[in-house]
């Protein structure tokens, strides 16, 4: 089955600074990779996704680059804010349209910000 | 729509014991999933349905029941709890026939077993 390293497992950085996650994967036929966000005792909730067929996606501060070659994306978010700080998990999936969609995640990483 | 809803938000049985995780979301999801969340880990896969009357196992099913006799409701039901089910579950849906494929979670069950 598939799996999913995720890195590094804590990151700390000052308010404004960029922050950079990375997730590794086994299956070469994964081609569906989500990053949720967990607040403290919250829901996992999804911030980005991006498929197999987008090398790049940005969603104002956010934005994941996958490189299928290597199975390793990365999440980005540029001027981190205290809200940033939470835990963040990547997934992978192979999604065909029929059958089975199942998520595999990292461990997490737990960002903090610092003001 | 409510979302995805789940009771007990907070439940703490005894070894042994045995309890029902309630999980119904209302936005006509297809699929729908049990996860589990261990301490400074991801979430882990015990069980899934594609629809109503159809489930399968995860990668950590051993404990569980599930079954899914309308596309709302999702239970998920723990016989002879054990220390080692000691977590916190969170059920997840998705509707399969849009372009996204975002999973909602509910806002999960926090299980102690002592």
């Amino acid at each position: 089955g598939e799996n999913v390293e995720q890195h590094p497992s804590t990151l700390s950085v000052q308010e404004g600074d960029s922050a950079v996650i990375k997730c590794t994967y086994s299956d070469s036929a994964s081609n569906y990779f989500p990053w949720y966000k967990q607040e403290l005792g919250k829901r996992p909730q999804l911030i980005i996704d991006i498929r197999s067929n987008v090398g790049e996606k940005k969603d104002q501060r956010i934005a994941v680059t996958l490189n299928k070659t290597a199975k390793h994306f990365s999440l980005h978010i540029t001027e981190t804010q205290p809200e940033d700080s939470a835990v963040y998990f990547c997934a992978a999936s192979l999604y065909s349209g029929a059958g089975s969609y199942q998520l595999t995640f990292g461990k997490g990483t737990k960002l903090s910000v610092i003001p | 729509n409510a979302g995805v809803t789940q009771t007990p938000k907070f439940r703490i049985l005894k070894i042994g014991q045995s309890m029902t995780l309630q999980c119904t979301q209302d936005m006509n999801h297809n699929y729908m999933y049990w996860y589990r969340q261990d301490p400074g880990m991801g979430l882990k896969l015990i069980y899934y349905s594609v629809g109503a009357g159809i489930t399968d196992k995860g990668e950590v099913p051993n404990g569980y029941n599930v079954s899914r006799s309308t596309t709302e409701d999702f239970p998920l039901r723990l016989e002879l709890a054990a220390p080692s089910q000691t977590s916190v579950y969170f059920c997840a849906s998705v509707y399969t026939g849009t372009p996204t494929y975002e999973q909602y979670f509910g806002p999960g069950t926090r299980l102690t077993v002592t």
